[in-house]
């Protein structure tokens, strides 16, 4: 089993939709949880991190499910600036583990 | 303020030639990293500095040098580059090192993209 795997997609929505992507990761260990958005030919920028059960900002939420590893997030009302890669990475602390990142998870929104 | 800066944002070079990637931050972080990703790929890790000192390397070629001169700069010295290294190269920082929950979030400089011929 990979350390951190993704839904590649695409996930092409309509404007206004409700789009929610997951990710599993391996080391039960893991302590520490994000969701980046990557654009284009852009970096990485922090969306957000899930330290415990999840949390939400905005139309962004994101959980995490300790049992059955994996964290999920949820982009509610989908704007086309929404559009790009979500990447989700996760944190272990036991063995000293920098972020591992999934491949990441394509989203088109249509206008 | 999260923001760390890199230059050159785009850089051609021969095989043969010697370069150096830049990668700056100001936000008193004591962890930096060197990622290298490919197109429609997750980065890369290639480098880890935690307190200036080397403290992962993903078993990278040895063309690839990377250089902490002190808590705010990172260099990667780059020298007979193949075409397949071509990538875009990111710098990355984080409050503490990854090991030091609540710090290890990593704030990505915009990269720089880099074509080998």
């Amino acid at each position: 089993r990979k350390e951190v795997e993704q839904d590649p997609g695409p996930f092409n929505v309509p404007e206004g939709a409700t789009v929610a992507f997951n990710c599993t990761y391996s080391n039960s260990a893991s302590q520490s949880f994000f969701w980046y958005r990557q654009d284009c030919r852009k970096e990485p920028k922090l969306l957000m991190s899930v330290y415990s059960s999840g949390n939400e900002d905005g139309r962004f939420t994101a959980q995490l499910n300790r049992a059955s590893q994996y964290i999920s997030l949820l982009i509610r009302d989908s704007k086309l600036s929404d559009s790009a890669t979500y990447l989700c990475a996760v944190n272990g602390v036991t063995g000293n583990t920098p972020l591992v990142f999934g491949k990441g998870t394509r989203l088109s929104v249509i206008a | 303020d999260t923001e760390v800066t890199q230059t050159p944002k785009h850089l051609v070079m021969g095989m043969t030639n010697k370069k150096s990637l830049k990668c700056e931050q100001h936000m008193g972080h004591r962890a930096m990293y060197w990622y290298k990703q490919k197109a429609k790929k997750p980065p890369e890790l290639m480098f880890v500095y935690s307190y200036e000192k080397l403290s992962i390397n993903e078993s990278v070629p040895s063309r690839f040098s990377p250089e902490c001169p002190n808590s705010s700069l990172l260099n990667l010295h780059l020298h007979a580059l193949q075409p397949e290294d071509s990538a875009l190269y990111l710098c990355a920082s984080s409050q503490g090192p990854y090991i030091d929950r609540g710090q290890e979030t990593q704030y990505f400089g915009p990269g720089t993209r880099l074509l080998v011929l």
